[in-house]
């Protein structure tokens, strides 16, 4: 069992529609949940991260966050083709080294 | 915003060459990666460094080293440079205070050995 788990996808979803990207994480000492996106022969970029059970909310993108089932997802609203990249998941402990990236989830979204 | 700083961005070298990755980040931090990462694949972490003087092997054995001479610099070399070391290279720098270690990663270094 991989310590981050993330579907490889691809997801596809319509021009406008919510894209929900799921991840669960192993390791219960988890902290810290980030969200990066990948787009073809790029680096990640960050778009968010979380630390508390719950929502937060950052312009079209929701993270959600529930600890006791080891579940963190990424709600795109309004999806766009420009969105259309690979999201990759990451779980750390705080003030640790241990920052485990999932393998990525593949979102197309068509125009 | 991160300042993390790859070049070369783009080498194609022939095999048994040495080559250098160069990585410089401008936030201080102190702790900073090298992950390798092909085509469409997941990234792998293959160095990390904890601070000036200190270096430590990543979760992928890779025949690569690297030296942390100073906090911004943190280079990358391949001494015998074989087809099987063409990749993506990542480097990255994390800041554990207030961000909770949040990763910012360059722009990478895409490596071809022919």
């Amino acid at each position: 069992q991989k310590e981050v788990e993330q579907n490889s996808g691809p997801l596809s979803v319509p021009e406008g529609a919510i894209a929900s990207l799921n991840c669960t994480y192993s390791d219960r000492g988890s902290q810290s949940f980030f969200w990066y996106r990948q787009y073809s022969g790029k680096s990640p970029e960050l778009i968010m991260f979380i630390y508390s059970n719950g929502d937060k909310e950052d312009g079209r993108f929701t993270a959600q966050l529930n600890k006791a089932s080891q579940y963190v997802s990424l709600l795109i609203r309004d999806s766009q083709p420009s969105d259309s990249a690979t999201y990759l998941c990451a779980a750390g402990n705080t003030g640790g080294f241990k920052t485990i990236f999932g393998a990525g989830t593949r979102l197309f979204v068509k125009a | 915003e991160a300042d993390i700083y790859q070049t070369p961005r783009y080498l194609v070298i022939g095999t048994g060459k040495k080559i250098t990755l160069e990585c410089s980040q401008t936030m201080g931090h102190d702790k900073m990666y090298w992950y390798q990462q092909d085509p469409g694949m997941e990234l792998h972490l293959i160095h990390y460094s904890y601070g000036v003087n200190s270096t430590e092997k990543g979760d992928l054995s890779s025949e690569s080293t690297v030296s942390r001479i100073r906090t911004e610099h943190f280079p990358l070399t391949l001494e015998s440079a074989r087809p099987s070391h063409t990749s993506q290279y990542l480097c990255a720098s994390s800041d554990p205070t207030g961000s909770r270690n949040t990763i910012y990663f360059g722009e990478g270094s895409w490596l071809t050995v022919v």
